[in-house]
């Protein structure tokens, strides 16, 4: 079956911009993560999705990051006002049940997003 | 604060085995995961420990050790194509948030 996608697969874009993120997980799957990842370094949690649940959004930097998921499926991130510090890949994974950080987690290919 | 770390790069030939380290730092505990990322590519899920003991998985094995907030992972008969990035994660705060070591890079020589 199709893994996680993300779309586009490369972002440039100009200081100030908005820009928005897509990620489509996994059929079934009721978990979706967004993670950012800037070179050579770990992966930084930003939100998670459950179902019908209130999100996690512990993670989002500043309130210009913001993410929903619509129907407990698609889900969009969006950054307003890009700064450079924000270029960064960003990876969207998905799992099957609710059980946060324990079951395995399905990565996307993620989003490389240039600020200039 | 929580933090996990990891060496930050580890060299060996083909045929080899070698070991990853992991110590953390968390408030609240659940377990320990493994993941790895070849250039460019996602990460992919190796293994996961909840309980101390090793978790053996074909050529991988990962191992927790709760008392001393350690754990590492175990490749053996490197292969050219385990070349990559290797992350270890846990999941914190009510365990939605999995956070993740800065990933030690491994290299396997001929």
């Amino acid at each position: 079956g199709a893994g996680v996608s993300q779309s586009p697969s490369n972002k440039v874009t100009e200081k100030g911009k908005d820009v928005e993120l897509r990620c489509d997980p996994i059929s079934g799957h009721t978990a979706l993560y967004w993670y950012r990842q800037s070179l050579g370094q770990g992966l930084e949690f930003l939100i998670y999705f459950q179902g019908n649940s209130a999100p996690d959004k512990s993670g989002l930097p500043s309130d210009r990051f913001s993410a929903e998921r619509t129907g407990g499926s698609v889900s969009t991130l969006t950054i307003q006002r890009t700064q450079q510090e924000d270029s960064a890949v960003y990876l969207c994974a998905s799992s099957l049940a609710g059980t946060g950080g324990l079951n395995e987690q399905f990565f996307g290919p993620g989003t490389r997003l240039t600020v200039l | 604060g929580q933090s996990l770390e990891q060496p930050s790069e580890v060299t060996a030939v083909e045929g080899a085995i070698v070991q990853i380290n992991c110590t953390y730092q968390t408030s609240g505990f659940y377990g320990l995961s493994w993941y790895q990322q070849h250039d460019g590519g996602a990460p992919t899920f190796l293994s996961y420990n909840a309980l101390d003991g090793l978790e053996e998985t074909g050529r991988f094995s990962s191992f927790l050790s709760r008392s001393d907030s350690y754990g590492y992972l175990l490749l053996q008969e490197l292969q050219m194509k385990d070349s990559a990035s290797y992350f270890c994660a846990a999941p914190v705060g009510g365990y939605n948030k999995l956070i993740f070591g800065a990933g030690t890079r491994l290299a396997v020589h001929p």
